[in-house]
């Protein structure tokens, strides 16, 4: 059965970076033709799609926060990673880690239970 | 970007309810929606994809149809259990993106 788990700071300073990961348990990463992603709520606000990993490597982005994310994969780990550069307190929210089993169609099939980030001085 | 909105974005009803949540598109989207199950401290749950297929081991009590900008998930007879929040989520362009929410709540 996947599992997926965040983990990472639960503060980050403003100017900062963010780095979560998540561990992928009961399958392997590099073994599966999955998208791995990443979605955050902020408080009060709908989810947003920050971007997705195809297990080859490939990246895709969220348009609105392209120029501030990287997403990666750690096979020898069995995890993937989120950065976020230049955090404000607009960068506040839950961050969750889900996958995506097509390799055209973005539902998100699974998803970790989410960890909140809070950036604050 | 796909704007989506939910309605209504509240609602109260009773074990039994029959319920009904609209999700509407801000253009065409075909049936490239999908919609989740979210209660809280745990991860959310896909419910239906495609706009009306039942995603493996969800009770048949759920249901969805639509197409175009216009959807609709229907709870037949309320459990316990089905108090969340739910989502639709639109896959017809990128970035995908996710209605405002409707909550769920008891009588």
């Amino acid at each position: 059965q996947l599992q997926l788990q965040e983990s990472g700071p639960g503060l980050v300073k403003p100017s900062e970076t963010l780095s979560l990961t998540c561990t992928v348990s009961g399958d392997s990463i590099s073994g599966s033709s999955y998208h791995w992603g990443w979605i955050r709520q902020p408080p009060g606000k709908r989810l947003e799609w920050i971007g997705s990993i195809y297990y080859s490597g490939n990246t895709y982005y969220n348009p609105s926060l392209k120029s501030r994310v990287t997403i990666s994969v750690d096979t020898s780990k069995n995890q993937f990673s989120l950065k976020v550069t230049s955090v404000t307190a607009a960068d506040t929210a839950v961050y969750y880690c889900a996958v995506t089993y097509s390799r055209s169609d973005w539902y998100f099939d699974l998803w970790g239970r989410g960890t909140l980030v809070t950036v604050s001085s | 970007d796909i704007q989506l909105t939910q309605s209504p974005s509240f609602l109260s009803a009773s074990i039994g309810d029959r319920v009904t949540i609209t999700c509407r598109a801000s253009q065409g989207i075909s049936s490239y929606l999908a919609w989740y199950q979210h209660k809280p401290g745990k991860a959310p749950k896909l419910l239906i994809s495609a706009a009306s297929t039942l995603q493996s081991g969800v009770p048949s009590r759920f249901s969805g149809s639509g197409s175009g900008t216009e959807f609709t998930l229907t709870i037949s007879s309320l459990q316990p259990e089905d108090f969340a929040t739910y989502y639709c989520q639109q896959l017809n362009s990128s970035p995908p993106t996710f209605g405002q929410g409707t909550g769920l709540e008891i009588k």
